[in-house]
């Protein structure tokens, strides 16, 4: 069974500080997709990055980072100077097996940074 | 660039009525999901269709049933509602049914509160 931990319930920070969020993963397959998304206030999800099982490299996007490691099943994101727009629920994702794409979400981890 | 579009984006009913949420995918997606997302939890995945026709089933209830119709768009039709089907409930699609493409786009999704 898959299955995608987050075991950071909330995270508070100060703005500008650099923060990361955790994401553990359990899977048998040995070829699967790993996700971020980050849910604002307002609801809607919003994608910001799709990893697939064999590509370990890190990856960089502006004040926003993923460190990715196969031999410990995490799937780590680092948000750098952090802003208070970033306050959201972020959630980790990991595509299911055998095609179907369907999504196993983790349990959200809730970041407030304040001003 | 046109996103997936859900509709209505709020509906109230009373318990035991009939809702119908609609969803129409970004054009040439061939494969729309639903999901399900109870307050303070992570989005379940409900029910996928590919090329119309019904592609994979999670968690979703009997007294809930969808389609997708000959122009990709895809219906959710929810009957006898109970207090605990109120939740937000997403709509995405992707392209391509293989693991190579993997990535979902979300619509804001659809609020349904039972009273």
């Amino acid at each position: 069974a898959q299955k995608v931990t987050q075991a950071q319930t909330e995270i508070s920070v100060v703005e500008k500080e650099d923060v990361t969020l955790d994401c553990v993963y359990e899977t048998r397959d040995t070829t699967y997709y790993l996700f971020w998304y980050k849910q604002p206030p307002s609801g809607e999800l919003v994608f910001l990055i799709r990893r697939n099982s064999f590509d370990e490299q890190n990856e960089i996007s502006g004040r926003y980072s993923w460190n990715f490691q196969k031999s410990t099943s995490s799937f780590n994101f680092t948000i750098t100077a952090s802003q208070v727009v970033d306050s959201a629920v972020y959630f980790c994702a990991l595509s299911e097996p055998g095609g179907r794409r369907a999504l196993t979400f983790g349990s959200g981890t809730r970041l407030q940074v304040q001003p | 660039a046109a996103g997936v579009i859900q509709s209505p984006r709020h509906l109230i009913k009373e318990k035991r009525e009939t809702a119908t949420l609609k969803c129409y995918p970004i054009p040439r997606h061939d494969t729309v999901y639903w999901y399900q997302q109870g307050p303070g939890q992570d989005p379940q995945f409900l029910i996928s269709f590919y090329e119309k026709m019904q592609s994979d089933k999670g968690s979703i209830p009997d007294r809930f049933s969808a389609q997708q119709f000959s122009d990709y768009h895809s219906e959710l039709n929810m009957s006898s509602l109970e207090l605990g089907d109120s939740a937000l409930y997403f709509c995405a699609s992707s392209w391509g049914r293989g693991l190579n493409t993997g990535e979902l786009f979300f619509g804001e999704g659809s609020r349904l509160t039972v009273l």
